[in-house]
């Protein structure tokens, strides 16, 4: 079983600029998968990027970058050059490796981006 | 592109009735997933079905059933709609074990269903 914990509830960030979602987890399993699904008032669930836990590189998706620390059980989104369309609920999740792909998700942190 | 829609974007229904939200993917996937996203709680698994005739109980299954009779649809079913069941609801599909540049889980466009 998996818990996901997303503890800001609402960043705000200028144009241009850096901002860091937080995501801390908990996990039983020996190997697992880390997500962050964004979602923009459309409500289309949009992947933005994907980690395995037993890869140390942290991943990397143009603009967004993780920082995944294993042994904190902390995976943090950046995104970087912040833009206009980067405004919308961002939710982290996390499946187990024997999880059937279940996704256990987070209560998402809603990015608000300032002109 | 892979392609999840759901029969509708918008339901209001009344406490008591029975409710089908239906679900359709196009991608032969053979997991197939009902969420619910509710403010400060986020999504949470209600059903998730991983062959045809086969389903799990996720975390909130009760006052749900499902059903998967054909591997690209699956219905979510409210037997007696209540007033806490007024949420967006929110399916999804993968194919299980891929390697990870491809997995994922795709989604619907959800529908928020409205219980008076």
């Amino acid at each position: 079983a998996q818990t996901v914990t997303q503890s800001q509830p609402e960043m705000s960030v200028q144009e241009a600029e850096t901002v860091t979602l937080s995501c801390t987890y908990d996990t039983s399993e020996s190997d697992y998968y880390l997500f962050w699904y964004k979602q923009p008032p459309s409500r289309q669930m949009i992947l933005v990027i994907r980690q395995e836990a037993y890869k140390q590189q942290n991943a990397t998706e143009n603009r967004f970058s993780v920082n995944f620390q294993k042994a904190a059980k902390s995976f943090s989104l950046k995104i970087s050059d912040s833009q206009l369309g980067d405004a919308a609920m961002y939710f982290c999740a996390c499946e187990g490796i024997d999880s059937w792909g279940k996704l256990q998700f987070g209560a998402g942190t809603q990015v608000v981006v300032t002109p | 592109d892979v392609k999840v829609t759901q029969s509708s974007r918008y339901l209001v229904k009344r406490t008591g009735e029975k409710v089908f939200l239906e679900c359709v993917q196009d991608m032969d996937h053979e997991n197939m997933f009902w969420y619910r996203q509710d403010p400060g709680l986020g999504l949470r698994l209600i059903y998730f079905s991983y062959d045809v005739k086969m389903k799990e109980k996720g975390d909130i299954p009760e006052g749900y059933s499902v059903s998967r009779e054909k591997k690209e649809r699956f219905s979510l079913i409210l037997e007696s709609a209540s007033t806490n069941q007024t949420s967006m609801y929110l399916c999804a599909s993968s194919t299980p074990g891929l390697p990870t540049p491809l997995r994922r889980q795709y989604f619907g466009p959800g529908t928020r269903l409205t219980v008076t």
